[in-house]
């Protein structure tokens, strides 16, 4: 059974910082994606990451992927109060043969404060 | 941006009704997808469908759930009897490859 585990889940930064927030999971996937969630609102796409060594970079935030630790990170550089929201990762299931079936992680709550 | 969008934003029931949640995709999408977010919890996956077939479903989506692509534009998901815990915010999605492109969502309460 294919778990993702983010860390942490919730997270209160000062304007200006920078943190990571990691994302675990426990078999092999080749794609990775970060949802952005804001308070009652739908998930939006942030980052598809494809291949071992991926990083992409939007912004504030950068995410990367490593396949052999089945890590992935994504990074805010210098955090602004707009990027307080809910993130998600997800890993696909099944990839290759039926597609969408996508496990997310339980989400990292960010308030950035002033 | 095309967008997928869904209908109605809020519905309430009672125990034991059936609902319809109803879904437009994006037009040129083949694969449409229903998720569900329990208030608080992780989005969890339901349901995909292709080709006018489901694809592959999870553990919740049992007998009283359906799905439903009746005409060229729209794409249902219908609970037969519901129950207090189908209580959650119901995601449609659709994508042509990746990456999903989630609609608004309906919150169904279930009284």
């Amino acid at each position: 059974e294919l778990k993702v585990e983010q860390n942490p889940l919730f997270l209160s930064m000062q304007e200006g910082k920078n943190y990571t927030i990691y994302c675990n999971y426990s078999t092999t996937s080749d794609r990775l994606y970060w949802y952005r969630q804001d308070p009652g609102k739908s998930l939006e796409s942030l980052f598809v990451l494809l291949s071992n060594g991926a990083v992409k970079q939007e912004g504030r935030l950068m995410a990367s992927l490593d396949t052999k630790a089945r890590l992935s990170t994504l990074h805010i550089t210098a955090a602004v109060h707009d990027l307080s929201a809910t993130y998600f990762c997800a890993v696909e299931m099944n990839y290759g043969g039926s597609q969408g079936n996508l496990i997310f992680g339980k989400g990292t709550k960010l308030s950035v404060k002033p | 941006e095309p967008e997928v969008t869904q209908t109605p934003s809020h519905q309430v029931t009672q125990m034991g009704q059936e609902v319809i949640l109803r879904c437009v995709p994006i037009s040129n999408h083949l694969y449409f997808y229903w998720y569900r977010q329990i208030l608080g919890q992780k989005v969890e996956f339901l349901v995909s469908f292709y080709n006018n077939e489901i694809s592959e479903k999870s553990e919740i989506f049992d007998d009283q759930f359906s799905v439903e692509r009746p005409d060229g534009s729209n794409f249902t998901l219908k609970i037969r009897s519901t129950k207090l815990e189908d209580s959650a915010m119901y995601f449609c999605a659709s994508s042509d490859h990746s990456p999903l492109h989630f609609g608004n969502g309906t919150r169904l309460t279930v009284t």
